[in-house]
């Protein structure tokens, strides 16, 4: 059973546009949901972060909505630019450390942006 | 402040050896995670490692196998090695179990053949 599903799988974005990539999860124990960001050949590089008790947050050209009635969150990525071409996974994990805070991923979602 | 370094890069095995993936925490942190992330896939969770013990683990076999030592760094062994375990292994580190601060390592790519 997948606890997050993330779409799209694949994303193509021209130069200054705005790339968005969604999640979904399940279990209402989650507590915290971060954006990792993942160039080829590098392990996954945290973005942003977010917890449920706030409904967005920015940090520069990157920002997550967050819906907590209708489970779900958002990456936002403004004036995109060709360096920002990788792979993003959004996860989320409950409250507590060892196996209960782990960080569940979801399939990631490969984004291009084209010069 | 160094990062997470993980040895060797890259590993080919042939199906039922053993093999042992090396993972050095990042400065200050004493908390060493392992996942496994297949080709297109997220990232799964392994295990953890807080202080030379197990601390949680995900749903992997026995076969998998984890060590952490006295400096905080981290050993994975797989054993009876299966075509499915092809995968870039990553460690992560962290301080006392500190989700919110995850360095992740780039990784060991496993080739079973």
């Amino acid at each position: 059973q997948q606890q997050v599903k993330q779409s799209p799988q694949s994303l193509i974005v021209q130069k200054g546009g705005i790339s968005i990539i969604n999640c979904a999860y399940e279990n209402t124990a989650f507590d915290y949901f971060p954006w990792y960001q993942q160039f080829p050949g590098k392990g996954p590089a945290l973005l942003i972060a977010i917890r449920p008790d706030v409904s967005e947050k920015k940090e520069g050209r990157f920002t997550i909505s967050f819906n907590k009635s209708a489970k779900q969150f958002s990456l936002h990525i403004m004036d995109s630019q060709p360096g920002d071409s990788a792979t993003y996974f959004c996860a989320a994990s409950r409250r507590g450390g060892g196996s209960q805070g782990n960080l569940i991923f979801g399939k990631g979602t490969k984004l291009s942006v084209k010069p | 402040e160094t990062g997470v370094t993980q040895s060797p890069t890259h590993l080919i095995k042939t199906r039922g050896q053993q093999v042992t993936l090396r993972c050095s925490s990042q400065s200050g942190h004493n908390t060493v995670s392992w996942y496994q992330q297949a080709l297109g896939q997220g990232p799964q969770f392994i295990f953890q490692y807080y202080r030379e013990e197990e601390n949680g683990r995900g749903n992997f076999p026995p076969r998998f196998s984890g060590l952490q030592f006295p400096n905080y760094s981290s050993e994975l062994n797989v054993n009876a090695l299966e075509l499915d375990d092809s995968a870039l292994y990553l460690c992560a580190s962290s301080r006392q179990g500190n989700k919110y601060g995850y360095t992740f390592g780039s990784g060991t790519r496993l080739t079973v053949v």
